[in-house]
């Protein structure tokens, strides 16, 4: 099924643990980003790919790291874990250049205690 | 960088009615203007999207227009329905940059049958 995917859906982590979550997509878009949405601040950038084995930080990458090894794959950590990391977050990607069109994921709602 | 600013942050109308959400940009190298609709619970889709180059747009029911020199654009929708209630995202990219989009803080509409 064409389309992106993320895992988990939902995760309920406590505070300082190691998480990661996985985004991928079959679409052989170049570009591939991570949003966090938060009630009353809309969707803000995390971290960027615009082609494999390149990373570029977004509004708010603290916190966070991200890898492209390659063109579907697109995975976000978070090396420790904090309250004010409790989001949803959603992966998207696009051609650059073109229609600029991104296609988001399903989100994942996580909840750090 | 860039900063979207999205007004209002909820708008009510009468089913049939005409809305309106308007947002502003300050880079004025941005060039890419798409409009999200999110529903609750799931992930934004794009609705509609207009270039720099042109200073309308219409898909049946919704219009986008874009003032490049006063920096805003806004969105209309018209015979509004139920279903056109969601939260809708305004954003603004530099297809020749980075590529990366940057969100307004997202308007609820609800379509009051």
């Amino acid at each position: 099924i064409a389309g992106i995917t993320q895992a988990p859906t939902s995760q309920i982590l406590a505070a300082g643990r190691r998480m990661t979550l996985r985004c991928t997509q079959d679409m052989r878009h170049n570009a591939m980003y991570w949003y966090r949405q938060d009630l009353g601040l809309g969707l803000r950038l995390i971290h960027y790919s615009n082609t494999a084995g390149t990373t570029g930080k977004g509004e708010v990458p603290d916190g966070y790291s991200v890898s492209r090894a390659n063109t579907d794959d697109f995975p976000l950590t978070l090396a420790s874990a904090v309250p004010s990391q409790t989001s949803v977050y959603f992966c998207a990607s696009s051609w650059t250049g073109g229609t600029n069109e991104q296609f988001f994921g399903p989100g994942t709602r996580l909840t750090v205690l | 960088g860039e900063n979207v600013e999205q007004h209002p942050s909820t708008l009510s109308v009468q089913e049939g009615d005409s809305a309106v959400i308007k947002c502003t940009y300050s880079d004025s190298a941005s060039n890419y203007f798409p409009w999200y609709k999110q529903e609750l619970g799931k992930r934004p889709q794009l609705i509609i999207d207009i270039r720099s180059n042109v200073g309308e747009k219409k898909d049946q029911r919704i219009a986008v227009t874009l003032n490049k020199t006063a920096k805003h654009f806004s969105l209309h929708i018209t015979e509004t329905q139920p279903e056109d209630s969601a939260v809708y995202f305004c954003a603004a990219s530099n297809s020749n940059g980075a590529n990366n989009l940057f969100f307004g803080t997202g308007t609820r509409l609800t379509v009051i049958p």
